[in-house]
């Protein structure tokens, strides 16, 4: 069955500096990964999602994932935070065979401190 | 294109009744997908319906059921509440691919007094 992992509760970040939120994987297969955001009483929304091809991946307010098959992993990136970016993360997976369900991760909270 | 509706948004019952939510997908989506989300335990998965079949289960009790419906609404329902059922539930609707991303609705608050 798949699995995602992220290691961090939570991230801290100065505003104007490069962000991190990792996460890594398991799964039988190539995998599907996918990136949302939570903000506070809202449902999640979508950043990315990576599929197959180049392995970085860019998305929504300036957000890219770099996907790395050795380390199973597809950590979040963004150049340079912005206090705004302060939120819940979670990196999901989905396995390419048959219809299983996107697995998601236990969320990471970042804070952008300005 | 309207998003993913739920309701209740927010609801308070007592232990032992039974509860039923609802998610309205977005239009020419398929297949619905139920969450319950927790501070300890994050995204927990239930249960996916495409075209008014369950296709996947989650690790939940009985107690937890659902349905989706010809037009691809989707309830969910959880009878005898027990306190540590208070969560965020959370649908989310896609087209049915593997590929796809999912579109969640704001959620419906359950707190179980």
């Amino acid at each position: 069955a798949q699995s995602v992992a992220q290691p961090e509760d939570q991230v801290n970040v100065a505003e104007g500096n490069p962000l991190t939120v990792k996460c890594t994987y398991s799964v039988s297969g190539n995998p599907y990964l996918f990136w949302y955001v939570q903000y506070p009483n809202r449902g999640l929304q979508f950043l990315l999602k990576y599929i197959t091809g180049d392995n970085l991946v860019k998305g929504s307010y300036g957000f890219e994932a770099e996907f790395n098959k050795s380390q199973t992993s597809f950590h979040l990136k963004k150049p340079s935070a912005l206090v705004s970016d302060s939120a819940l993360y979670f990196c999901a997976v989905r396995g390419p065979s048959g219809n299983t369900p996107l697995v998601f991760g236990k969320g990471t909270r970042l804070s952008v401190i300005a | 294109k309207a998003g993913v509706t739920q309701t209740p948004r927010y609801l308070i019952k007592t232990r032992g009744q039974q509860v039923t939510l609802s998610c309205s997908p977005i239009s020419g989506h398929r297949s619905v997908s139920w969450y319950q989300q927790t501070p300890g335990q994050g995204l927990q998965f239930l249960f996916e319906y495409f075209s008014e079949t369950q296709r996947n289960k989650g690790n939940f009790p009985g107690r937890f059921s659902g349905r989706q419906f010809s037009n691809s609404r989707s309830e969910m329902n959880v009878s005898t509440l027990e306190l540590g059922d208070s969560a965020l539930y959370l649908c989310a609707s896609h087209s049915g691919s593997n590929t796809g991303e999912l579109f969640f609705g704001e959620g419906s608050r359950l707190t179980v007094l």
